[in-house]
């Protein structure tokens, strides 16, 4: 069975740093491109960004450019997101999913809650 | 950027009847990259059309998409309890992978 478990949200004050995790298992890992897409309080989802396979490629949303950086683990079967300078408007239920350019986003993790406030 | 926009914003309709959501890209979507997804509140999204008219696996017959270009439907033949929940047409056939701002499919 195909899952994704993300983990590393909380609570954190403007301009402030945090990493979320997601952890796959039931598929090759390695093989896949995987993403961040958010949702924030009432609001619809959000792509964040992209890593490919191998992270030889990679995108970004413009809200998001120079503050967030994606990376993945082959090895540990993981994917990661760190947020630095956050902003309020970052809060959001943040989901890994697996899809690619021309896959579209066929699994989803429960997501993880980010909550920028002071 | 391809703006997906998604109408109506609510749909309410009774449990077996047809719904209808619409899903209107600002420019063409290379080669029908074009999917749908369930939503329901503390669950993870869920795939249920790709390329515009392929179910993805294990949805059921009673939802269908069509369309092409820049007009896009998904129809849910006849509403069972369990379809009410917000649903969202997303592109991803050129990034960034854009989502509608979704139409959200109540109760009557």
């Amino acid at each position: 069975e195909v899952q994704l478990v993300e983990s590393g949200g909380g609570l954190v004050q403007p301009g402030g740093s945090l990493r979320l995790s997601c952890a796959a298992s039931g598929f090759t890992f390695s093989y896949y491109s995987v993403n961040w897409v958010r949702q924030a309080p009432g609001k619809g989802l959000e792509w964040v960004s992209s890593i490919s396979s191998s992270s030889s490629t990679i995108y970004y949303a413009d809200s998001v450019k120079g503050r967030f950086t994606i990376s993945r683990d082959n090895a540990k079967n993981s994917l990661y997101l760190q947020m630095n300078s956050l902003r309020a408007g970052d809060t959001a239920l943040y989901y890994c999913a697996r899809g690619d350019l021309y896959s579209p986003f066929d699994y989803w993790g429960q997501g993880t809650l980010v909550t920028v406030s002071s | 950027e391809i703006v997906l926009t998604q109408s109506p914003g609510t749909l309410s309709l009774s449990p077996g009847e047809r719904a209808t959501l619409s899903c209107r890209a600002s420019q063409s979507v290379s080669s029908s990259y074009l999917a749908w997804y369930q939503h329901k509140p503390g669950q993870a999204p869920r795939l249920l059309i790709y390329g515009a008219s392929s179910r993805a696996t294990g949805i059921p017959d009673r939802f269908s998409g069509s369309g092409s270009g820049t007009d896009f439907t998904l129809t849910i033949s006849r509403l069972e309890p369990e379809d009410f929940a917000v649903y969202y047409c997303q592109q991803y056939g050129s990034s960034p992978y854009t989502f509608g701002q979704g139409t959200k499919l109540e109760i009557k």
